[in-house]
């Protein structure tokens, strides 16, 4: 089946340094890939919309300038969190909506990177 | 305008006694509607999918869910439950519409009771 990897699934930084986290599709192209955020027992929280060549949508609230999306290609997209803080702590889940293909428009989840900052 | 409601935060079963998780939603439009499962730690697996076709759908692992529209529900059940069922459960709606927009319900623990 069609799978998602998420990279890395764990990091731990300092304050003020930045992360990237990756998102790719495997076995099918996703010209839209979607970031989450889920805090402790809480339901996934959408951040933003990645759409391949063109700029994110940002969900009101969501710092464009904090949380740089890149969707470079069909198979591709990171989330860099610039400038971490603690309370960016989080876990981060990505998602890709599988374009052309048996899976076309059927959403795929990755594995979710846990991210601490000290 | 989309919403997800499930009606229990928290559901606690026997091993080997009935599932019911709940769903009610709305939607403008013809939705598709889905149920994840998420263990601790991880990402979210498809465990089935509405779209359109037969209302009473099966998944995997023995879930089934079925879409009344007259209820605008979409419940998830399990004739008996494995220990390995315990973890939490997100119903989902989407719509293409303007673009393709999902919308996660606030999840359901499920725990299963030796």
């Amino acid at each position: 089946g069609a799978v998602v990897s998420q990279h890395p699934s764990r990091v731990i930084c300092k304050s003020g340094t930045s992360v990237k986290i990756e998102c790719r599709s495997l076995d099918f192209q996703a010209t839209t890939m979607f970031w989450y955020r889920q805090f402790p027992k809480q339901s996934l929280m959408l951040m933003a919309t990645s759409n391949e060549g063109s700029k994110a949508t940002y969900e009101q609230g969501v710092e464009k300038d904090k949380f740089l999306i890149n969707h470079a290609s069909l198979t591709l997209s990171t989330l860099t969190v610039t400038s971490a803080h603690p309370e960016d702590s989080s876990f981060y889940i990505c998602s890709a909506l599988a374009s052309g293909g048996p899976n076309t428009g059927e959403l795929f989840f990755g594995e979710g990177s846990r991210l601490t900052v000290l | 305008a989309q919403s997800v409601t499930q009606l229990d935060s928290h559901v606690s079963v026997s091993e080997g006694t009935p599932v019911l998780l709940r769903c009610n939603y709305s939607s403008s439009y013809s939705p598709s509607l889905f149920w994840y499962v998420q263990h601790p730690n991880k990402g979210l697996q498809l465990l089935l999918k509405y779209t359109s076709a037969a209302t009473l759908v099966k998944g995997i692992n023995g879930f089934e869910a079925e879409f009344k529209k007259s209820e605008t529900s979409f419940h998830l059940t399990k004739p008996s439950a494995h220990m390995s069922d315990a973890a939490e459960y997100f119903c989902v709606v989407s719509e293409i519409t303007g673009g393709f927009k999902t919308i996660f319900g606030a999840g359901t623990r499920l725990f299963v009771k030796a």
